[in-house]
């Protein structure tokens, strides 16, 4: 029951510096989102992929790209992290199937830059 | 103004009460509404879906109010374990599952 995974857990960058989050699923969903989360902000959605090929941005997609070349693996890339990119991210996947369904998420992934 | 606004609380209640949240969204054409608990340091994780009709599980019931634009969670009869922060979430039309979540209201359970 792996449902959404997402690596590392924890990671330190330097100002400047590039990384990729990895979060994959194996339940099939067909659609994916990156969110970031801050104290007194909520879950505000960086970027989303309905299906492999196809991203759109978010609320908050600057600094941030994204690809989905299979239905499981959706990478998040700092290009050049910043400290305002200090944050927790959470990967999370649906079906598109139904309406109403259920979001999962990974278990976040604690970023600071310094 | 934000599209998914909630109380940031935190609401400090006795075990064995009632305690109710609101959640307001702004538009109109959203669809799909859902409350998400979340524990200290962890993933979201859905409580429930919130239906027109209303729905009930156990001690936690959810409306929604179409009118006035806004969800609610009522827990009764609260446990220890109910400490959480509990997220709204609405989709945004034509966004299939893109869901808009509010900033979460903390929920504290004392004995």
């Amino acid at each position: 029951n792996a449902g959404v995974t997402q690596t590392p857990k924890f990671q330190v960058l330097k100002t400047g510096q590039s990384m990729t989050l990895q979060c994959a699923q194996d339940m099939n969903h067909e659609y994916m989102s990156w969110y970031r989360q801050d104290p007194g902000m909520g879950l505000r959605l960086i970027h989303y992929s309905v299906g492999a090929g196809i991203t759109d941005q978010g609320e908050v997609p600057n600094g941030y790209n994204v690809s989905r070349s299979t239905t499981e693996d959706f990478p998040l890339r700092l290009l050049s992290a910043a400290p305002s990119q200090t944050s927790v991210y959470f990967c999370a996947s649906s079906s598109l199937r139904q309406l109403n369904t259920e979001a999962f998420f990974g278990q976040g992934t604690r970023l600071t830059v310094v | 103004r934000k599209e998914v606004e909630q109380d940031p609380g935190p609401f400090n209640v006795p075990e064995g009460a009632t305690v109710a949240f609101n959640c307001t969204y702004s538009n109109s054409a959203s669809q799909s509404f859902f409350w998400y608990r979340q524990d200290c340091r962890k993933e979201p994780k859905l409580l429930m879906s919130v239906y027109s009709s209303g729905n009930e599980d156990g001690r936690f019931t959810a409306q929604l109010n179409r009118a006035s634009q806004y969800i609610s969670l009522l827990i009764r009869d609260s446990k220890l374990s109910d400490s959480a922060t509990y997220l709204c979430a609405v989709n945004r039309v034509g966004g299939y599952n893109k869901l808009i979540f509010g900033a979460g209201t903390r929920l504290a359970v004392h004995p």
